[in-house]
């Protein structure tokens, strides 16, 4: 069965620290992962995907996560973080055509 | 072009009482979602459409849910009877083909 764990409910980094949140899927099949990001009271906004190819991807406001096959991992990382990142993160994963199955979430809280 | 519409934004209910939720995807999409977010299960999926027609309806909690998509340029989410344990934010998701998911704004539903 498709399953996403995001290990950490929450997180709390400084900022200009650097951050890695945690995503580990089980999946059948080839997966098209993606990481997503909501703030208080708001929509879920796409940060980045992988569908195939390179391993390492680039998403918006300067995060990039890595696929990696063996671990089943899809972790999300940003070398500096700032205090507008304070939200909560989503990994999901799905198929070609199909639904998406989302963790449960991480909140990164930034102290200044 | 517009993104996910979803109206309400905030609805109080009594217990009993008819709930619906309506969704108008972005323009050309052929995938839309239904979750519900509530603290303790995270992001559901309800149901999802593809070319208006229900393909996947596990999620749906039980017979008091239904939801429809009479064209491809609009959605209802329809809870009747409602009850206290239906409060969440429900949220409408549309995409084209094997694209990401583009999420409205949420419908936050306190059902007293």
């Amino acid at each position: 069965a498709q399953s996403v764990t995001q290990p950490d409910i929450h997180i709390t980094v400084s900022e200009g620290a650097s951050l890695e949140l945690r995503c580990n899927y089980s999946y059948g099949a080839t997966p098209y992962l993606f990481w997503y990001v909501q703030s208080p009271g708001q929509g879920l906004q796409l940060l980045l995907k992988y569908f195939s190819g390179d391993t390492l991807v680039q998403g918006i406001k300067g995060f990039e996560a890595e696929f990696k096959r063996s671990q089943s991992s899809f972790n999300l990382r940003k070398p500096s973080v700032h205090w507008s990142d304070a939200a909560e993160y989503f990994c999901a994963v799905g198929n070609q055509g199909g639904k998406l199955i989302f963790g449960q979430g991480t909140e990164l809280s930034v102290k200044p | 072009d517009a993104g996910v519409i979803q109206s309400p934004r905030h609805e109080v209910t009594e217990m009993g009482q008819e709930v619906t939720l309506r969704c108008k995807p972005i323009s050309g999409h052929d995938y839309l979602f239904w979750y519900r977010q509530t603290m303790m299960r995270g992001l559901e999926l309800l149901i999802y459409f593809n070319n208006n027609v229900p393909i996947d309806d596990s999620g749906m909690p039980e017979d008091r849910f239904s939801a429809k998509m009479p064209n491809a340029s609009f959605s209802t989410l329809k809870i009747q009877p409602s009850e206290p344990r239906d409060s969440a934010v429900y949220f409408c998701a549309s995409r084209f083909r094997t694209g990401e998911l583009f999420f409205g704004e949420g419908s936050r539903l306190t059902v007293l």
